[in-house]
């Protein structure tokens, strides 16, 4: 079971310059997360996707945009890169809140914007 | 070992003690508490969760326990061992409707042989 993937794991972008990071689950989780992890600190929520077709606003949005594909993809796109993006990006997904909600995390991508 | 205050970002304890980690969590209307584990190069892994009407509860070697009238959550391990060396996260869930989670700094658990 693949659970949730992430692509790329590794990434140098100059500023200025745009990608988009892939996240796909293959758990039929509804909910999907995208989260930033700088050194020292938490993981600060970006965008979310309660399901397929709405994403809203987490804490830390400015800088990013967001698509839910389908239920299983969720991608975040940066569309002018600047330093301060440079982090760890975490896809996360949890299944419709039943009796608990656990999300399960993706490996992580490491962004470095130069 | 036992990790005290909020800027206390390591925890270093000798193999086979008991591991206290810390967390002060910051909304009272959360209603539910998760506990996450993350080895280096690593996504958060679940460990243990806990639901506002509770005080304590018990995993497999993990204790979480929840004091709600001073909004602080605490994770006991047993008999730590050296695979348990990782940063633990608390995060809290402020919806109860989308799952969002908000989490803690994180606490570095450094087990000596």
């Amino acid at each position: 079971n693949a659970g949730v993937t992430q692509t790329p794991k590794f990434q140098v972008l100059k500023t200025g310059q745009s990608m988009t990071l892939q996240c796909a689950q293959d758990m039929n989780h509804n909910s999907m997360y995208w989260y930033r992890q700088d050194p020292g600190m938490g993981l600060r929520l970006i965008y979310y996707s309660a399901s397929e077709g709405t994403t809203d606003k987490g804490e830390v949005p400015n800088g990013y945009n967001v698509s839910r594909l389908n239920k299983r993809e969720f991608s975040l796109r940066l569309e002018s890169a600047a330093p301060s993006q440079t982090s760890v990006y975490f896809c996360a997904s949890t299944r419709p809140r039943v009796a608990v909600e656990k999300a399960f995390f993706g490996q992580g991508t490491r962004l470095t914007v130069v | 070992g036992e990790n005290v205050g909020l800027h206390l970002p390591t925890l270093s304890v000798q193999e086979g003690d008991n591991s206290i980690i810390n967390c002060a969590y910051s909304n009272s209307a959360s209603d539910y508490f998760i506990w996450y584990k993350q080895e280096s190069g690593k996504g958060p892994q679940f460990i243990i969760d806990i639901r506002s009407n509770m005080d304590k509860r018990q995993g497999q070697r993990v204790t979480v326990l929840l004091n709600k009238t001073v909004k602080h959550l605490s994770l006991q391990i047993a008999a730590t061992q050296p695979g348990d060396s990782a940063v633990y996260f608390c995060a809290e869930n402020l919806s109860g409707n989308t799952g969002k989670l908000i989490f803690g700094q994180g606490t570095t658990l450094q087990v000596k042989p």
